[in-house]
């Protein structure tokens, strides 16, 4: 199973651009990065996947370098609606033809006026 | 994107009764669905694969008798909490995966399970 590590938690102002990284080192060449937020009492929700380089959606992007052995979730001007928990993921594929997602303690987002 | 309900959202049940949570893929057929279990400001805790058509396969010290796991059809799978007991309650979240999207998973809305 890829292990992730991401800091526990991180504070940030609204409009700032908020970047969290994470670090999964044994990634396998079949595995995806996906990050989700959740909120409490909420199942997680999809932010972003990527496999390599860089991913964009309407609400985040993604960084990968080349050696995929870290990630880094970008948020531009975030709002207080933001503050969450976020996960990164990397699937464990156990050669049956999905993906199962082992959670790691996430990262705790607060978001201050 | 992809949408996956639970049902119920909450559940009180007394000590000693059994409760069914349903977890459905609206949108989109999943051979594949999971279980997790999530304690108050704690990361989720994954306790089972759930497979169509055959048996799911439940991580260690995941009471599989206790736990029963049913994915009958393409869009449902149900997990089944026996004898609960107050240290059940939790807050249980199923998630599906959609083959035809780059194998994104998507996560329920969560069941909040008290068991009195």
């Amino acid at each position: 199973l890829a292990k992730t590590t991401q800091p526990i938690s991180m504070d940030s102002y609204e409009g700032q651009e908020v970047n969290i990284t994470c670090s999964h080192n044994n990634i396998a060449t079949n595995d995806y990065i996906t990050w989700y937020q959740q909120f409490p009492s909420q199942g997680p929700r999809f932010i972003i996947q990527g496999y390599k380089t860089k991913v964009t959606n309407e609400v985040a992007s993604l960084f990968i370098p080349a050696d995929r052995k870290s990630s880094t979730l970008s948020l531009p001007r975030v709002s207080l609606s933001d503050t969450a928990v976020y996960y990164c993921l990397v699937g464990d594929n156990p050669g049956q033809g999905f993906q199962k997602l082992v959670f790691g303690t996430g990262t705790r987002l607060l978001v201050s006026p | 994107g992809a949408v996956v309900s639970q049902h119920p959202s909450r559940v009180i049940c007394k000590s000693g009764t059994s409760v069914k949570i349903e977890c459905r893929s609206l949108d989109f057929q999943a051979t594949t669905m999971f279980w997790y279990r999530q304690f108050p400001k704690k990361s989720l805790m994954l306790m089972a694969t759930s497979n169509e058509g055959s048996k799911a396969t439940y991580e260690q010290g995941v009471e599989k008798d206790k736990f029963l796991i049913n994915h009958a059809s393409l869009t449902l799978s149900t997990l089944t909490v026996t004898s609960a007991h107050p240290e059940d309650s939790s807050f249980y979240i199923c998630s599906a995966e959609d083959s035809s999207s780059g194998n994104t998973i998507y996560f329920g809305e969560g069941s909040w399970l008290t068991v009195v």
